[in-house]
């Protein structure tokens, strides 16, 4: 079957480092992409991976693994404004169209 | 870059009636995409257009669905005889045309069936 498996909830607090896991099932694979998306408000991208390893962007780092259908969001010195869901999302087509998992709410305590 | 705009911000309406929703991507992006997202879920695709040719359409995109984007611009994306299961928040995205670029969303267009 095809499907993308997120944690529903995280919770941390402010400096800390925090993983969002992503393992995904699907039928064709041209990368992993993460998305950040306050209340109300519209997805953002965050980053994107189509081969294997690590990209750091700033405080966000995105992590994947091919073989194991396996990727990562790494938050590092948390802020409360990060306080939102996140979503990984693969791209299965050549057309860009992406497939989303259901998020992952990120609360962040002082 | 005004980034991608969306029309109205939120529509509520009566179980039975159309709506049509409006969405005018950044402008030097060829791809427009459709998607439809409910509380506590991620956006679901619904469908794509490479300029004005709509390339692909979800299952979830019934034949009550129509989108159109006439002159590789704006889109429209029209729900005919609404139904209490298409309230949702509708969300479009643009990219470039370049492998592998990020979709850009608008703040998306919410929609209540009374």
């Amino acid at each position: 079957g095809q499907s993308l498996e997120q944690p529903s909830e995280v919770t941390a607090v402010e400096g800390a480092i925090v993983q969002i896991n992503c393992t995904y099932q699907t039928s064709g694979f041209y990368g992993l992409s993460w998305y950040q998306q306050h209340d109300g408000g519209a997805p953002t991208f965050l980053s994107y991976n189509a081969l294997d390893g690590l990209e750091e962007t700033g405080r966000f780092s995105s992590f994947l693994s091919r073989s194991d259908s396996y990727g990562y969001l790494l938050l590092q010195e948390l802020q409360m404004k990060d306080s939102a869901s996140y979503f990984c999302a693969v791209r299965e087509g050549g057309n860009n169209d992406m497939r989303f998992g259901a998020g992952t709410r990120l609360t962040v305590k002082p | 870059d005004t980034g991608v705009s969306q029309n109205p911000r939120h529509k509520i309406t009566k179980r039975g009636q159309n709506v049509t929703f409006r969405c005018d991507p950044i402008s030097e992006h060829n791809r427009l995409y459709w998607y439809r997202q409910t509380l506590g879920q991620g956006p679901e695709f619904l469908t794509y257009f490479q300029n004005e040719a709509q390339l692909e359409k979800s299952r979830l995109l019934s034949d009550r669905f129509s989108a159109e984007r006439p002159k590789g611009s704006f889109s429209t994306l029209e729900i005919q005889r609404t139904e209490q299961g298409d309230s949702a928040m509708y969300l479009c995205a643009s990219s470039s045309d370049s492998r592998d670029q990020p979709q850009h969303f608008g703040d998306g267009t919410r929609l209540s069936i009374l």
